[in-house]
């Protein structure tokens, strides 16, 4: 069964560092992985879908990246802003369903200015 | 456009009460999808409709009833609640499409309070 664990739970930088969140996963038999954000009281803003054959994709200053051998995912954001600040999730899909999305508990991430 | 648009934004509700969340998007999106949200926590899947067709329902109370009239409508009827059904209820669309990578997008939600 698919696991999707995101650590830290929390984590607060000063503005202006580049910083990294990460995503792990258990079977690496996905179809695709999503980075979204959410904002507090919000619905969620997908950021970056990264298929199962791609390395990694970008966007702005956001940066993903997968390695399924090893089993993980993890979102680079450079140059971080306040404005960053909100809950990253990320979410698997598993290679025989194109619904279900497997979720992380998520990242809260705070930027200090 | 990448929008679903979700209605109402807040609503409050009496256990007796019948009430229905609206949610519309106009991506030519085959899937649409309902999730609930508690507070912390990572959404959890409800309801998935593929071509109109309701396709999975993850063992939800039948006090939940969905409905897609159209490709670009889908609606969720609410009748009896409980208090602890209070939480953010999630629309989302996706193009079905392997090809496109299938990108789920998601409205801004409905917060429900169950009273």
């Amino acid at each position: 069964k698919q696991e999707v664990t995101q650590i830290p739970a929390a984590l607060s930088v000063p503005e202006g560092e580049n910083l990294v969140l990460n995503c792990s996963f258990t079977d690496s038999a996905i179809y695709n992985l999503q980075w979204f954000r959410q904002d507090p009281g919000k619905g969620l803003t997908s950021l970056l879908l990264i298929q199962s054959s791609q390395r990694e994709q970008t966007s702005g200053r956001l940066n993903a990246s997968l390695d399924k051998s090893s089993g993980r995912s993890t979102l680079y954001i450079a140059a971080s802003q306040p404005g960053d600040s909100a809950t990253y999730l990320c979410a698997a899909t598993h290679m025989d369903s194109n619904y279900q999305l497997i979720w992380g508990a998520g990242t809260k991430l705070i930027i200090k200015p | 456009d990448t929008e679903v648009t979700q209605t109402p934004k807040h609503l409050v509700m009496g256990m007796t009460n019948k009430k229905s969340l609206k949610c519309e998007q106009h991506m030519g999106h085959r899937a649409m999808y309902w999730y609930k949200q508690k507070a912390k926590k990572p959404p959890e899947l409800m309801f998935v409709y593929s071509y109109e067709k309701l396709s999975i329902n993850e063992s939800v109370p039948s006090r939940f009833s969905p409905e897609c009239p159209n490709s670009s409508l889908l609606n969720l009827h609410l009748h009896a609640l409980q208090p602890e059904d209070s939480a953010l209820y999630l629309c989302a669309s996706s193009p079905q499409s392997r090809e496109s990578g299938n990108t789920i997008y998601f409205g801004e939600g409905s917060w429900l309070t169950v009273v």
